[in-house]
């Protein structure tokens, strides 16, 4: 069961437009994270938020955590090829020390 | 190593066998964590090590599930008498420290993964 709940799950759009993905939760999170997975590759991570409301931007990325911390979002500017990606949100419950739930992703494909 | 490494990348299986994921993390990293990712899907939790001690396990789906870190370094990872549905891409990641991982500059680095297919 995915505690965490990503959309759109699949996302395709040209070179230069701008997309957001989101990640929603019933749940309080004490941090969440975004990851980047390509094929065959394991997940890689683009950014931590742990406070509500917080923005962090990563080049063209912008990352936003809600007040409340049940819910981020992902906006990419300008989208390139090299976005293309598998994009994971992952959170650590406040009840725990070291498991992450991850969101079943989106995958997001930028076509030149 | 630089990274987290898993061997082998993948494994074909057939039903009934018994299949052996090792990972090596990188050097000196106290947590380390397998993670079940199926076809599709957002990677699952399995077990997570504290240097040599297994602090949960709560993820295994199976007694058929078996995890160790005998030495608090290579994990390895057994399923025995594989069902189909374990097919699967099997994640190892470690971090630095332990507690606190996701604050301040800890960062959880994940293997390339081992592809599990049994037939």
């Amino acid at each position: 069961t995915q505690l965490l709940e990503q959309s759109p799950q699949f996302l395709s759009i040209q070179e230069g437009e701008n997309l957001t993905v989101y990640c929603n939760s019933s749940s309080v999170f004490s941090s969440l994270q975004w990851y980047r997975q390509e094929p065959g590759e394991g997940p890689v991570l683009l950014v931590t938020v742990v406070t509500g409301g917080e923005v962090k931007k990563l080049k063209r990325l912008t990352f936003q955590f809600g007040d409340a911390r049940k819910d981020s979002s992902l906006h990419i500017t300008a989208a390139q090829p090299g976005d293309t990606g598998l994009y994971l949100c992952a959170a650590l419950t406040t009840d725990s020390w070291g498991k992450l739930q991850f969101g079943a992703g989106t995958q997001v494909v930028v076509t030149p | 190593g630089a990274g987290v490494s898993q061997s082998p990348r993948y494994k074909v299986a057939k039903r009934g066998q018994d299949v052996a994921l090792r990972c090596d993390p990188i050097s000196g990293h106290v947590s380390l964590f397998w993670y079940q990712q199926a076809l599709g899907q957002g990677p699952e939790f399995l077990t997570y090590f504290q240097n040599e001690a297994q602090l949960d396990k709560s993820g295994l789906p199976s007694d058929r599930f078996f995890a160790e870190r005998p030495e608090g370094s290579v994990s390895t990872l057994k399923i025995q008498r594989t069902q189909q549905e374990d097919s699967a891409v099997y994640l190892c990641a470690s971090s630095l420290s332990s507690g606190g991982v996701f604050s301040g500059a800890n960062v959880l680095t994940f293997g390339a993964g081992s592809r599990l297919t049994v037939l």
